[in-house]
């Protein structure tokens, strides 16, 4: 089966800007996680998207946003881009509400300059 | 999310030496799991434990879930160059759906 696809795999914004990353999910897992990993740190939670709502999100400020399709893919939305946004974002899906695992892809890079 | 204490930050190891490394938590958990992450990739998953005092392996790795359900332990026997990379355990807590990490341990290997 199809592993959690993410693109682009690298994106370049200056200050500002705004970026927007996608995800789809392994086939037939309805929840998407967001996490962000900046250089030499360990994941962030950021967003949990399950059946197409927003269930809960990190300790982030309201520039990420997302959303999640009715096909259950996902976008993460980062407004008004700093320069401490850089940084690798995964994305990562679970199967039903009682799957204790999470499937990573293998991230999107984004360089904010 | 809540804080891991993941332990030691980074290591270098001699080929064919064990490897150990641990996670403490402030609060019960009611899975642990191990990732490892290769540079370029995201992290992959070796190890799930979902109870108190489980010792699981995956090959030459071995896992434990802690009795207080507040720690965990990931132990890499006789270790390869192919052992380099990134650890980060996980943690769930009851009631929660969301994963929270440690700040990962780096491995690194001398041949």
């Amino acid at each position: 089966e199809a592993g959690v696809t993410q693109s682009p795999t690298h994106l370049i914004k200056t200050r500002g800007q705004q970026a927007t990353l996608r995800c789809s999910p392994i086939s037939g897992h309805t929840s998407v996680y967001w996490y962000q990993q900046a250089l030499g740190l360990g994941l962030q939670f950021l967003l949990w998207y399950d059946e197409g709502e927003e269930r809960n999100r990190g300790n982030f400020p309201p520039r990420f946003s997302g959303r999640q399709f009715p096909n259950y893919s996902s976008e993460l939305n980062v407004n008004a881009l700093e320069l401490e946004d850089s940084a690798l974002y995964l994305c990562a899906s679970r199967g039903d509400i009682g799957a204790n695992v999470l499937t990573f892809g293998a991230g999107s890079r984004l360089t904010v300059l | 999310g809540q804080q891991l204490n993941q332990s030691p930050q980074s290591m270098f190891i001699q080929e064919g030496e064990d490897v150990s490394m641990n996670c403490t938590s402030s609060s019960i958990f009611n899975t642990w799991l191990w990732y490892k992450q290769d540079p370029g990739e995201g992290p992959v998953l070796l190890i799930a434990l979902y109870k108190a005092g489980e010792l699981t392996s995956n090959g030459r790795l071995t896992a434990q879930f802690g009795i207080t359900r507040k720690d965990s332990f990931l132990n890499i026997s006789a270790s390869i160059p192919s052992d380099v990379g990134i650890y980060f355990c996980a943690g769930r807590i009851p009631n929660d759906y969301k994963l929270s990490f440690g700040a990962g341990t780096t491995v690194t290997v001398r041949a």
